[in-house]
């Protein structure tokens, strides 16, 4: 699986949009683009995937370029229960090998 | 309800003991994660399966073993458990031939003294 690189940490205004990016330059053209968020200690869950268009579904929206090297999520209205660390991870459509989860960001809302 | 349960729910174990740690779907996922998570890091990947009857090595496979004798379960042995496996774990599955998103169970913290 391609390996992804996220900054390590982001602030964001309460009611504003968090854009969290995500560089994957070595993504392959079976690999899809997943994200999951991690709040407190509770167990990571997850949020959205891509393939090249970009999605939408109710938590957020994914944006990916269109040569694939980068995306980003984007939580349009952030709230205090936002607050977590979110992962970027790829990898391929019907991969049955690992799952493999980097550092992430950790995102902070702020009233 | 369809999910992931894991058990014990925390532990503090002795140094030197066995311990095994318990992860049961019954979502009928193919594949199914072993993570452990220490204070205030990322997931590390210990073991995983594939299929009933595979494992493979994860990340950090050291001091664990596996086994997936059926589709539903999963348990992570510490045949010898150290200090240094003092750590939060996380079980996983997730249906591969779909592509569907990975479903994680609420964590097993472990304290080993």
């Amino acid at each position: 699986d391609a390996k992804t690189t996220q900054p390590p940490s982001m602030d964001c205004a309460e009611g504003r949009a968090a854009n969290l990016p995500c560089n994957h330059s070595t993504i392959s053209g079976n690999e899809y683009v997943y994200w999951y968020r991690q709040i407190h200690s509770q167990g990571p869950q997850y949020i959205i995937h891509g393939l090249k268009n970009n999605e939408t579904n109710e938590m957020a929206s994914l944006i990916i370029t269109e040569d694939r090297k980068s995306s980003t999520l984007i939580l349009p209205h952030a709230t205090l229960r936002d607050t977590a660390v979110y992962y970027c991870i790829v990898r391929a459509f019907h991969n049955t090998d690992k799952l493999i989860f980097g550092t992430g960001t950790r995102l902070q809302v702020f009233p | 309800i369809a999910g992931i349960t894991q058990a014990p729910t925390s532990q503090i174990l002795a140094a030197g003991r066995r311990m095994t740690l318990r992860c049961t779907q019954d979502m009928r996922h193919n594949a199914m994660y072993w993570y452990r998570q220490d204070l205030g890091l990322g997931l590390r990947l210990i073991h995983y399966s594939n299929t009933a009857g595979t494992t493979g090595k994860g990340e950090v496979p050291d001091g664990y073993s596996v086994s997936r004798a059926n589709t539903d379960d999963f348990p992570l042995t510490l045949a010898s458990a150290v200090p240094s496996q003092t750590s939060v774990y996380f079980c996983a599955s997730s249906d591969t031939s779909r592509g569907t998103e990975a479903f994680f169970g609420q964590g097993t913290r472990l304290t080993v003294v």
